[in-house]
């Protein structure tokens, strides 16, 4: 596609519930990232993919958060027992190989409110 | 480990004058530099980036920053802002070495007044 698509634009999810966000990158961009902005800060890294293989998950907060890229495509953040303090927007960006930082695009994000 | 700080977490401004948002790190190796710029309910769009050679960068919608490493500094300008312009502003830094992640500020957000 011509960006990068999330869905769904916002979700909210009662505290202990599993939920699942979606990031479709820009077709033949290799690496994908994902990372969570809370209310009135700056995103933060949560973890990194080229094609399939998670390179870097360091900023993962527990293991209640788990992302997958199975077919080095499409990718999917998953927060089990979801809680308040996971209500972020949870932004996705891609970028092809080699270019890290330099190249990347954002989606416009997944709101995720626990209540 | 590297690190982001935006002094100023709002800066109101008058229409047509000019703007500075002011952005340090710190880092232990070589920096590349990055100014996004985030609209209500929207994703981030750079705006520039500094990656090597002349410290001016210019960017998208008449910004442009500049890179001083006696002092740590990135600062984003803009000679005359417009009511547009009103928007929260990450200034973002990625070591040169190879690690992907960007590491953000907690960002300013620019209020312009007509």
């Amino acid at each position: 596609g011509a960006g990068v698509s999330q869905s769904p634009r916002y979700k909210v999810a009662k505290r202990g519930q599993d939920v699942a966000l979606r990031c479709d990158p820009i077709s033949g961009h290799v690496s994908l990232f994902w990372y969570q902005q809370a209310l009135g800060q700056g995103p933060e890294f949560l973890t990194y993919f080229q094609n399939e293989a998670q390179l870097d998950k360091s900023g993962l907060p527990s293991d209640r958060f788990f992302a997958e890229r199975p077919e080095g495509s499409v990718s999917t953040l998953k927060i089990q027992r979801t809680q308040q303090e996971d209500s972020a927007v949870y932004l996705c960006a891609s970028s092809l190989g080699g270019q890290g930082a330099r190249g990347y695009t954002f989606g416009s994000g997944t709101r995720l409110t626990v209540v | 480990a590297q690190s982001v700080t935006q002094l100023d977490s709002q800066v109101p401004v008058f229409e047509e004058a000019p703007v500075e948002l002011r952005c340090n790190y710190s880092s232990s190796v070589s920096v590349y530099l990055f100014w996004y710029v985030q609209y209500p309910n929207q994703g981030l769009q750079l705006l520039l980036k500094y990656l090597s050679g002349s410290t001016l960068v210019k960017g998208i919608n008449g910004f442009e920053a500049e890179f001083n490493k006696s002092q740590t500094s990135f600062h984003l300008r803009k000679p005359s802002v417009h009511i547009s312009d009103t928007a929260e502003y990450f200034c973002a830094v990625s070591e040169g070495t190879g690690r992907r992640a960007l590491t953000f500020g907690s960002g300013t957000r620019l209020q312009v007044q007509p």
